[in-house]
């Protein structure tokens, strides 16, 4: 069965500071991963997604994430920080060996950005 | 293209009572998901439709149902609605394939409807 653990409810970072929010999955197939990111009474926004193509992933806004399948990991990172980064983010596993339509997310990581 | 829209954005309702939230999705595609997100449970897997069939269920009581039309709009509906409704429901959409053939499922979200219920 898969599941996702994201290590860590709140991360705190200085404006310029590097950016680590940590994920670790379960999956019994090789597993489809997600970064989202939430803005106060928003949906969920694709940071980006791994698909086996490369394991070094870059998505939008400067964020990046690397697929660790000894470590089971797939870390969300961003060399600098910037205010506007303040938000909750979200790692998420595609299920099963088919189409489900279900996606089991982790329970969420609030990055703070400080001045 | 226009982004997944869901209708409304906000509700207030009572215990009791029963609600129907609305969901387009973005223009060819043919999956909707629906979730619920509260802060104590996080984002948890409501169902899917595909081709106005449902083809998954999270572990949700049967007051909790849905429904796709043939334009791939897709309604949900709670009946008699008690405290613990209380979320952020979420619908995304994805292109979706009628084959069992896997792929990443990347999954579009709206907005959200926050339903309250007093």
């Amino acid at each position: 069965a898969q599941s996702v653990t994201q290590l860590g409810s709140h991360v705190s970072v200085s404006e310029g500071a590097l950016v680590l929010l940590r994920c670790n999955y379960s999956s019994s197939v090789p597993p489809y991963l997600f970064w989202y990111v939430q803005y106060p009474n928003q949906g969920l926004q694709l940071l980006l997604k791994y698909t086996s193509a490369a394991t070094l992933v870059k998505g939008i806004n400067g964020f990046e994430a690397e697929f660790k399948k000894s470590e089971t990991s797939f870390h969300l990172t961003k060399p600098s920080a910037h205010m506007s980064d303040a938000a909750e983010y979200f790692c998420a596993v595609s299920v099963g060996s088919s189409n489900t339509g279900k996606l089991i997310f982790g329970q969420g990581t609030t990055l703070q950005v400080k001045p | 293209k226009a982004g997944v829209t869901q209708t409304p954005r906000y509700l207030i309702k009572t215990r009791g009572q029963q609600v129907t939230l609305s969901c387009s999705p973005i223009s060819g595609h043919r999956s909707v998901s629906w979730y619920q997100q509260t802060p104590g449970q996080g984002l948890q897997f409501l169902f899917e439709y595909f081709s106005e069939t449902q083809r998954n269920k999270g572990n949700f009581p049967g007051r909790f149902s849905g429904r796709q039309f043939s334009n791939s709009r897709s309604e949900m509906n709670v009946s008699t609605l008690e405290l613990g409704d209380s979320a952020l429901y979420l619908c995304a959409s994805s292109p979706g394939t009628a084959k069992t053939i896997r792929s990443d499922n990347e999954q579009f979200f709206g907005p959200g409807t926050r339903l309250t219920v007093l």
